[in-house]
Formats: C-alpha cells, sequence, structure tokens
C-alpha cells in the first residue's frame, strides 16, 4: 500500500526566507506527482505536477523536484511571503490503481510572518 | 474558463437523513474523482468514474455511500442514514483522460452530522 508522508507538519519562517518542503513515498511506481496548497477552509489548488519522467517542474517562485528511485520530492520556495501562508499537499498516483486516484500526504502548515 | 464547481458549499443535517452532493466537472474532463477530508486526517480516495466505462468504487466506506454520474458531466454522490463520523469536507475533482492529467478539484462540500 502506498503511503505519502510530509516533513515538517509545520513549519513557521519569516518573509523573505527560501524553504524547502519535504514529501516522500513508499511505492515508485508512480505516474505523476503533484503539490496542492489548501487555503482554511477552501479547495485544493493545484501548483505543480511532475510526471514520473520528468526530474523538476517550476512556475514563478516555486520550483518542485522529483526523484521517484529514492521515493522523494522537494517543494522550494523562494523568498516567502506572507500570502504563501497555507497547507501544502503532495499526491501521487500509482500505476497499479485502476484509476488515477491519488494518494495524498499530511500536508505540511506553513506560515510566513511579516 | 470555470473550473470544477460543487453544491451545497455547506450542510448540515441530522442523524439517519440522507444527503445529496453534486459535483460540475470542468468542461471536456471525462475523468472525475471524488475524496474525502475529515477533521484532521489526510484526504482519502472515495470513487472514480472515467468516461463511460464501470466506476472504480474501491475507496466508498460503507454500503450507504454511492455516486452516480450522467455521461461526462455531473455527478452526485449519496449517503444514506447519515452518521455523525460521515462528517467531513467532501472534494470532487477532474481532469482529462490518461493517467498523467493533473487533476483539478472544487471548493468541497462541508458536510456536518448532528
Amino acid at each position: 500500500k502506498q503511503e505519502v508522508t510530509q516533513i515538517p507538519a509545520a513549519l513557521s519562517v519569516p518573509e523573505g526566507e527560501n524553504l524547502v518542503l519535504n514529501c516522500s513515498f513508499t511505492d515508485s511506481a508512480i505516474y505523476n506527482l503533484q503539490w496542492f496548497r489548501q487555503d482554511p477552509g477552501k479547495g485544493l489548488t493545484s501548483l505543480l505536477l511532475i510526471q514520473s519522467s520528468q526530474r523538476e517542474q517550476t512556475s514563478g517562485r516555486l520550483n518542485a523536484s522529483l526523484d521517484k528511485s529514492s521515493g522523494r520530492s522537494t517543494l522550494y520556495i523562494a523568498a516567502s511571503q506572507p500570502g504563501d501562508s497555507a497547507t501544502y499537499l503532495c499526491a501521487v498516483s500509482l500505476f497499479n490503481n485502476a484509476g488515477n486516484m491519488l494518494t495524498f500526504g499530511g500536508g505540511t502548515r506553513l506560515m510566513v510572518k511579516p | 474558463g470555470a473550473g470544477v464547481s460543487q453544491s451545497p458549499s455547506n450542510k448540515v443535517t441530522e442523524k439517519g437523513k440522507d444527503v445529496e452532493l453534486r459535483c460540475d466537472p470542468i468542461s471536456g474532463h471525462t475523468a472525475l474523482y471524488w475524496y474525502r477530508q475529515r477533521l484532521g486526517q489526510g484526504l482519502e480516495f472515495l470513487i472514480y468514474f472515467q468516461g463511460n466505462s464501470a466506476p472504480d468504487k474501491s475507496g466508498l466506506p460503507s454500503d450507504r455511500f454511492s455516486a452516480e454520474r450522467t455521461g461526462e458531466s455531473v455527478s452526485t454522490l449519496t449517503i444514506q442514514r447519515t452518521q455523525q463520523e460521515d462528517s467531513a469536507v467532501y472534494l470532487c475533482a477532474s481532469s482529462l483522460e490518461g493517467y498523467y492529467n493533473e487533476q483539478f478539484f472544487g471548493p468541497g462540500t462541508r458536510l456536518t452530522v448532528l
């Protein structure tokens, strides 16, 4: 059974810092890995999707990397801002599933202080 | 274009009543997923629809849960004889066909069973 773990569970940083969120998964037979943010009381916003054949994806101040063989992904946020405060979730989809269902990590709750 | 929409945004019901939750996917998205997020827990997969294929119901927690989808459009998730442990945010997502495609989530329905 695929298990997805995110470390740390919570993180508080001053504005302007660069930071790294970690995600690990136990089964490397994945189609893709997706990073989301979730604001309190809201749905999920997709940030980046990395296909299994890719090593990284970038969008603005965000960079996500994938090392499928070691079962790890990192989300790098450059020059953090208070508006980045949210819960960040990583999720993987597996070859063995009938569909493209996602298995989620528990999330990292980020607070960026002004 | 329009994103995934869900209704109602909030639903409060009494234990034992039936509830119906609705999801409108992004136009053209043949794949549709339902997930559940209970307070303090991660997202759990419930059910997956792909085109006219039989749905993958492997995540449904009990036979009180069922879902339907009309062609490649609206889906409804029905919970019969609701229990307090059914209280959660129910999230719907859609994607293009294929295992490498990004899933886009709706804002969710917050269900509270009293």
